[in-house]
């Protein structure tokens, strides 16, 4: 069983377009994360998620927005792409409460802007 | 404010000799500290962590690490490498932040490994 998926793997689309990636976790937690990894191979959290509450990362332009209908699922939406937003994104989650909880991701979503 | 910090970019070691992955940490508070290896087009697994019931800390696939706050270090190491290992590892801290809250993770720039036949 796969404990943090994504979808889709892979996704490639133009400039101007809005786009969604999904995420599930079968593992119980109450804590989702998005993160982007750069060509480069960086990695940098955008976004964390805690049942209802939404913790946002200053530096991700308001065009990113992540949903979550409950808090086994945490999309993200991204309008108006841009090349610059060509990247690996991944999803993960853990459980809330101590700092040595460690995050389970998934296998990412390549997405390529031309 | 938490920072780490990779000191090589890629290592090369050929199969059957140790590995020595170094990674330095900056931390206001007692940090947690993590290993992910990245494989090629797979996503992050975990190899290892700190939560400082021990300072030596043994992983999955032979790995280990050591704390040594004297050294602000986190060496990622393994007696003797396989060429599954060839692979993207990220050194990773996580603080407690003022008031008990948890931090974010924040991730090392990676150590690519080679694995030589």
């Amino acid at each position: 069983d796969t404990a943090v998926s994504q979808t889709p793997k892979y996704l490639v689309t133009q400039m101007g377009n809005d786009k969604s990636i999904k995420c599930e976790q079968n593992l119980g937690h109450d804590t989702m994360y998005w993160y982007k990894q750069d060509s480069k191979k960086f990695l940098k959290i955008m976004f964390s998620y805690n049942n209802k509450e939404l913790i946002i990362n200053e530096t991700v332009p308001n065009r990113f927005s992540p949903k979550s209908p409950d808090k086994a699922h945490l999309n993200l939406h991204i309008n108006s792409l841009e090349l610059g937003d060509s990247a690996v994104y991944f999803c993960a989650s853990s459980r809330t409460g101590l700092a040595f909880y460690e995050q389970y991701f998934g296998p990412g979503t390549r997405l390529t802007v031309t | 404010a938490q920072s780490v910090t990779q000191l090589d970019s890629h290592v090369s070691v050929s199969e059957g000799t140790p590995v020595l992955l170094r990674c330095n940490y900056s931390s206001s508070y007692s940090p947690s500290l993590f290993w992910y290896v990245q494989h090629p087009n797979k996503g992050l697994q975990l190899l290892l962590k700190y939560t400082s019931a021990a300072t030596l800390v043994k992983g999955i696939n032979g790995f280990e690490a050591e704390f040594k706050k004297s050294e602000t270090s986190f060496h990622l190491t393994k007696p003797s490498a396989h060429m599954s290992d060839a692979a993207e590892y990220f050194c990773v801290v996580r603080s407690i932040q003022r008031g008990g809250s948890q931090g974010n993770l924040i991730f090392g720039k990676g150590t690519k490994l080679s694995v030589k036949p």
